[in-house]
């Protein structure tokens, strides 16, 4: 079946530290690829896509690059900031299919 | 122009009785999607609209939830019969069409707790 896996948390870094949050994915087909952020006290809002395999999604400085060959869609950002802390969720939809497949997120936590 | 709205945003009820929960979608995307954040399962579809038709009920967990759309807009959610398990943050979502390559936008989620 068609699942998500992301690296659980928290993750807790200082102000301008590098991020990676790791993702992979099973799925059959050509699955369009998500990360979703849900900020404190917000709701959730997609944070960048990719819809094939090598494509980069990019959006606030965050980036993934969709990997087919390592079923993966790692989320990194060079120089975090305080205002980056939130829950990240990677998600998959499946092809031809339109509902979304969610990980269990991951809470990110950015000290000054 | 507005986002989609939930309501009510909280609901506390007791166990046994029947809720129900409101989305607006933003005006003109045909396809609606029901989905419910809880602590130990995460994030997981419920159901999904396009029109007024549910061609995906699958996450649907019993036969006590339920949905349905009318006029191509407004959706409810029905939970007959509630159980403690029910209690989670319920989301709705809405894209211009269904398909997927189109961005669901979400709304802030109706937080249900059953005691």
């Amino acid at each position: 079946g068609n699942s998500v896996t992301q690296m659980e948390g928290p993750v807790t870094l200082s102000e301008e530290a590098f991020l990676t949050i790791n993702c992979t994915y099973t799925a059959t087909g050509y699955p369009s690829l998500f990360w979703y952020v849900q900020y404190p006290g917000e709701g959730l809002q997609l944070l960048l896509k990719a819809t094939k395999a090598d494509d980069k999604g990019s959006n606030k400085g965050f980036e993934a690059t969709y990997r087919k060959e390592t079923t993966s869609f790692h989320l990194e950002k060079g120089s975090v900031q305080v205002s980056d802390s939130a829950v990240y969720f990677c998600a998959l939809s499946p092809n031809r299919d339109d509902k979304i497949i969610f990980g269990k997120g991951t809470r990110l936590h950015i000290l000054p | 122009g507005a986002g989609v709205s939930q309501s009510p945003s909280n609901k506390v009820t007791e166990k046994g009785k029947d809720v129900e929960l409101r989305c607006d979608p933003i005006s003109g995307h045909t396809a609606l999607y029901w989905y419910r954040q809880s602590l130990g399962q995460g994030l997981e579809f419920l159901i999904y609209f396009q029109g007024n038709s549910a061609p995906d009920k699958s996450g649907l967990p019993s036969d006590r939830f339920s949905a349905e759309r009318t006029g191509g807009s407004v959706s409810t959610l029905t939970i007959q019969r509630t159980q403690q398990e029910d209690s989670a943050v319920y989301l709705c979502a809405s894209s211009l069409s269904s398909g997927n390559y189109n961005e669901q936008f979400f709304g802030p989620g109706t937080r249900l707790t059953v005691l």
